[in-house]
């Protein structure tokens, strides 16, 4: 089945500090990876996505690479501002369903 | 463009009563609505999809008779939580598709807080 597997949180960061949210997961076919982000009291906004092997999604200072041999879509971003703090969201699509990660709270201090 | 708009934003019911909120893409045609739910600190769950002048498919679990999903065009559905208990109380959030597949847009939310 599909399955998204997310790094659990929450996780407290520094401002400037360097950002890794791990992402694994199980799917049949060839399905397209997002990052969704959720700020406080909001729907979800899409961050990046990707939607083949290989490919980079970027967006905002955030990247995350499709890796197809480690089934793997980690979110990093380089030097992480309180702005960004907010809970993201790992998701695949296989055509027409999403299926996401249970989340991962960002709480970034001055 | 993409936009997906939900009403209310905010609901405060009381048991035993029904409450609708409605979702509509502002921009595009959505020949594909889905509901889902949020609980506190949690993922999305989704709930059902709905295709435009049919009946939705509810996921397991989900029961129909209370959660009344209507899909009447192509840029609207509506959700009505009926008979509403204060276990009800959750954050419902819908997304909308067009004919292209992975492609979904979500709407900001609707909170539900049943007394």
């Amino acid at each position: 089945g599909n399955s998204v597997t997310q790094m659990e949180g929450p996780v407290t960061l520094s401002e400037e500090a360097f950002l890794t949210i791990n992402c694994t997961y199980t799917a049949t076919g060839y399905p397209s990876l997002f990052w969704y982000v959720q700020y406080p009291g909001e729907g979800l906004q899409l961050l990046l996505k990707a939607t083949k092997a290989d490919d980079k999604g970027s967006n905002k200072g955030f990247e995350a690479t499709y890796r197809k041999e480690t089934t793997s879509f980690h979110l990093e971003k380089g030097s992480v501002q309180v702005s960004d703090s907010a809970v993201y969201f790992c998701a695949l699509s296989t055509g027409n369903q999403f299926y996401f990660g249970t989340g991962t709270s960002l709480t970034v201090i001055p | 463009g993409a936009v997906v708009s939900q009403h209310p934003s905010r609901v405060i019911c009381k048991s035993g009563t029904s409450v609708k909120i409605e979702c509509r893409s502002l921009d595009f045609q959505a020949t594909t609505m889905f509901w889902y739910r949020q609980f506190p600190k949690q993922s999305l769950m989704l709930m059902a999809t709905s295709n435009e002048g049919s009946k939705a498919t509810y996921e397991q679990g989900v029961e129909k008779d209370k959660f009344l999903i209507n899909h009447a065009s192509l840029t609207l559905s509506t959700l009505t939580v009926t008979s509403a208990h204060p276990e009800d109380s959750s954050f419902y959030i819908c997304s909308a598709k067009t004919g292209a597949p992975y492609e979904q847009y979500f709407g900001p939310g609707t909170r539900l807080t049943v007394t």
